[in-house]
């Protein structure tokens, strides 16, 4: 059974930085694309990262290229989204998943207030 | 910018009637490499997205089989032929050919 259990969020001031981990099980790990959404309150889902099968491609929404960094161990199954210079409007859920595993994770929870 | 239009925003459907959503982009999604990469989501009050649908019409192994998905280039549909209790939640559509990877904004279905 496919499994992404993401964490790392938490409450953090302006212009701080957390490091989201996902980690996957029950799928071939390293033969897929992986992605960052998130969504917040209230509102629809946002894409926000992704990268490809063997790390060696990353893209990034503009809302958050040049601080936030996405990243993948495919050794044990992780990727990464390091996130840097957070701002209010980056409090959301952040979830981890690929348009071709039926289940995205629980989400963790980012909130950027003072 | 590129853009995913879904409609209706909401739909309130009496069981074991069928429903429609539809979504629309700005650009065709009919990739190079001959796929388009497209998605249906559902996501469950309270629950995180799960995927319904890939590349357009193909169901993950689980996903009854009262979902289908269609459309080509533009156009996308998500039906349900006979809606269950259990379908309440927000859809969305999600387009990977085209970058950015974007959503639709949401097609929120209740129960009559």
């Amino acid at each position: 059974e496919v499994q992404l259990v993401e964490s790392g969020g938490g409450l953090v001031q302006p212009g701080g930085s957390l490091r989201l981990s996902c980690a996957a099980s029950g799928f071939t790990f390293s033969s897929y694309w992986m992605h960052w959404v998130r969504q917040a309150p209230g509102k629809g889902l946002v894409w926000v990262s992704r990268i490809n099968s063997d790390g060696s491609s990353t893209n990034y929404a503009d809302s958050v290229k040049g601080r936030f960094t996405i990243s993948r161990d495919n050794a044990k199954n992780m990727v990464y989204l390091q996130m840097n210079s957070l701002r209010a409007e980056d409090t959301a859920v952040y979830y981890c998943g690929s348009p071709y595993t039926p289940h995205w994770g629980q989400g963790t929870l980012v909130t950027v207030s003072s | 910018d590129f853009v995913l239009t879904q409609t209706p925003l909401s739909l309130s459907v009496t069981p074991g009637q069928p429903a429609s959503i539809s979504c629309k982009s700005s650009q065709s999604l009919l990739h190079s490499d001959g796929k388009t990469y497209f998605f249906w989501y559902l996501q469950k009050p309270g629950q995180s997205p799960q995927v319904l649908i890939y590349e357009v019409s193909n169901r993950f192994s689980g996903v009854p089989d009262r979902f289908s998905g269609s459309g080509s280039g533009t156009d996308f549909t998500l039906k349900i032929s006979r809606v269950e209790a259990e379908d309440v939640g927000v859809y969305y559509c999600m387009q990977t050919t085209q970058f950015p990877p974007t959503f639709g904004g949401g097609t929120k279905v209740e129960i009559k």
